[in-house]
């Protein structure tokens, strides 16, 4: 079975620039998930979706973060213009609606802002 | 909203036995995961407990007290390749699932 597939894996940018990850989750999760994670920090959650409708944006700052799931499937996530501490690794997830709720995590997409 | 606390840093000697505990505040409870993260790696599952009571799974266990809003990773006969981070994450209802901020493990010889 095929892993959690994120691109692109290291992105280097300057301040104010744009940059966009993609993500395709397991064949058959209906849900997916964005996170954010500082170096020494725990996942933070950015958006949750349930196919392609949002279920949690509550921490995403939309005045620069969008993303979307188009046809409930793969999903994109953007920023910009980029500042100095959006630096992370941005980690996709999926899991199965319904069940235990156990995530599958891609191996990240690590941005540095300069 | 949810707080999730658990150590930042442990040290142990391989062979022995390490407990990371964590505690939680939460509005509405599904379980509790814990996930083992190794440097510049994506968060892989260890262990899932919805019900009162320990889990056991090879040198892994994981206890929890709902009532308490308590957890515990107990990883047993330490190895080097345990050296890595271990997340606590709560599930809160939509399959909600908040991590907390994660506690390094530092296996020494």
């Amino acid at each position: 079975e095929a892993g959690v597939a994120q691109s692109p894996r290291y992105k280097i940018i300057e301040k104010r620039q744009s940059v966009a990850f993609w993500c395709n989750p397991i064949s058959g999760h209906a849900t997916l998930y964005w996170y954010q994670q500082i170096l020494g920090q725990g996942p933070k959650l950015l958006i949750q979706f349930q196919n392609n409708g949002v279920v949690d944006d509550s921490q995403l700052p939309k005045d620069r973060f969008s993303a979307e799931r188009l046809k409930g499937v793969d999903s994109t996530l953007k920023i910009q213009p980029a500042k100095l501490e959006d630096s992370a690794v941005y980690l996709c997830a999926s899991s199965l609606a319904g069940g235990f709720g156990e995530l599958f995590f891609g191996e990240g997409s690590r941005l540095t802002v300069l | 909203g949810q707080n999730i606390d658990q150590p930042t840093e442990m040290t142990a000697t391989e062979g022995a036995i390490v407990q990371i505990n964590c505690t939680y505040q939460t509005s509405g409870f599904n379980g509790l995961f814990w996930y083992q993260q190794h440097a510049g790696e994506a968060p892989t599952f260890l262990s899932y407990n919805v019900l009162d009571g320990l889990e056991e799974k090879g040198r892994f266990s994981s206890f929890l007290s709902r009532s308490k809003g308590y957890s515990y990773l107990l990883l047993k006969e330490l190895q080097m390749k345990d050296s890595a981070s271990y997340l606590c994450a709560v599930e809160a209802a939509g399959n909600k699932l908040t991590f907390g901020g994660g506690t390094r493990v530092l296996v020494k010889p």
